[in-house]
């Protein structure tokens, strides 16, 4: 049972506009989110994260939204840069967890155009 | 600051051959220490994790084993390597108490 999920397999956006790339989770006593960014045969990178206690986190051209209600969470990219190409995992955890075993979604892969 | 060090960065064994991957952190005590796996067009899939010295913990039966036999060290093991053991691994460690995961630069392991 998949717990987190990016839906959208890869992404295609021109350089300069808006990337959105989105995640949904199933399980309710996830509390913290996170997006990393991968390129090929290296190991993730740490993007931003957002506590559920709000609902937007904002790091420069990177947002993420987090919608609890609908257990929906989205990384906005603007505007979109040809290094901004990768793959982009979502993942989750709950406080209860001890070891603080992150969840990830299966990726999204973004590709920004020129 | 703290580092993590995660070798060989690739690896081609034959099934049935063993496995040791072995991953170290510095610069840091106690960490809470992963290791993932992403097979050919997968997620990452959590293996097995550790809070403490000889503490493991795995998420997914397999044909896999970890140990920890040092505080900042964390080895991936097998005794007979198949197929489907393809894929890349990683390492990652946290402080503990915190989100933030850490990974290494990670092994292509291809099983032949």
């Amino acid at each position: 049972d998949q717990q987190v999920k990016q839906n959208s397999p890869s992404l295609s956006v021109q350089e300069g506009r808006i990337s959105i790339l989105n995640c949904d989770y199933t399980n309710s006593m996830f509390d913290y989110f996170l997006w990393y960014k991968k390129y090929p045969a290296e190991g993730p990178t740490f993007l931003i994260s957002i506590s559920s206690i709000k609902d937007k986190n904002e790091d420069g051209r990177f947002t993420v939204f987090l919608n609890k209600s609908a257990k929906h969470l989205s990384l906005h990219i603007v505007p979109s840069q040809p290094g901004d190409s990768a793959v982009y995992f979502c993942a989750a955890s709950a406080s209860y967890n001890a070891g603080n075993m992150l969840t990830f979604g299966g990726g999204t892969r973004l590709m920004v155009k020129p | 600051s703290q580092t993590i060090h995660q070798w060989p960065a690739t690896l081609v064994q034959p099934v049935g051959s063993p496995l040791s991957l072995e991953c170290t952190v510095e610069g840091t005590s106690n960490p809470n220490l992963y290791w993932y796996r992403q097979a050919a067009g997968r997620g990452l899939q959590l293996l097995f994790y550790s809070v403490g010295i000889g503490q493991i913990s795995s998420e997914v039966p397999q044909n896999l084993s970890a140990s920890r036999p040092q505080d900042r060290q964390f080895i991936l093991s097998s005794k007979k390597l198949l197929l489907s053991d393809s894929g890349f691994y990683l390492c990652a460690w946290s402080p503990g108490g915190s989100y933030g995961y850490t990974f290494g630069s990670g092994t292509r392991l291809t099983v032949v």
